[in-house]
């Protein structure tokens, strides 16, 4: 069966640290590879996608970036964090648009303090 | 763009209690509508997909329609208990929803449900 495992679970930085986050997916391949921003009282928000390795597409100018080094593992990451970039933060994937069910990992809370 | 408003955003009932949690979307032009459940500081889970020639899905307790040409959608959840207190968030999928997966998210309702 199909897992996904994002980490760290939570994350204290200072502002104008690094980020990373990473996402990995097992049992499949060639899975398309999603990060959301959940922010407190609103709904959640689409920052990169990939339908495949080194391919990414961003939905939002912001101060993160996203890489897709391999088939099943999606890196976010920021050089400077800001406070706005606190929130909570989801891995998802899914074999396909517009059909296929997608899937979400555990989620990463990040504050930036 | 597609907008999706959910309502109640938030609803407490007795256990026992058959609910209605409504979804309605601004575009009906979908290919598929999602429904998920989040416990509070998790992921979301994944519930109910409704392909868009679909009327309606089942799982358990849980029952989904969808009606494309009046952009709405239901989830049904009979004889409510404890451990369904959790926010329920309907996704619709299309071409004017964002990215790859086309979904676009609703705000979520959040439901109580006392023991």
């Amino acid at each position: 069966s199909q897992t996904i495992h994002q980490w760290p679970a939570t994350l204290v930085q200072p502002v104008g640290s690094p980020l990373s986050l990473e996402c990995t997916v097992e049992g499949t391949s060639n899975p398309n590879l999603y990060w959301y921003r959940q922010a407190a009282g609103r709904g959640l928000q689409l920052l990169f996608y990939s339908v495949g390795i080194g391919q990414i597409s961003s939905e939002v100018p912001q101060n993160l970036s996203a890489s897709r080094p391999q088939d099943r593992q999606f890196i976010l990451s920021s050089k400077k964090l800001l406070l706005s970039d606190s929130g909570f933060y989801l891995c998802a994937w899914n074999l396909g648009p517009n059909t296929g069910e997608l899937f979400f990992g555990e989620g990463s809370r990040l504050t930036v303090l | 763009k597609q907008e999706v408003t959910q309502i109640p955003a938030a609803l407490s009932v007795p256990e026992g209690e058959n609910l209605v949690l409504n979804c309605s979307f601004t575009d009906s032009a979908i290919y598929n509508l999602q429904w998920f459940r989040q416990d509070p500081g998790k992921g979301l889970t994944s519930l109910l997909l409704i392909q868009s020639s679909q009327r309606e899905q089942t799982s358990g307790r849980l029952n989904a329609s969808l009606d494309k040409s009046s952009g709405r959608s239901t989830l049904y959840i009979a004889a409510s208990q404890p451990g369904d207190s959790a926010t329920y968030l309907c996704a619709p999928g299309g071409d004017s929803g964002g990215g790859a997966d086309g979904l676009t998210f609703g705000k979520g309702t959040h439901l109580i449900i006392q023991p």
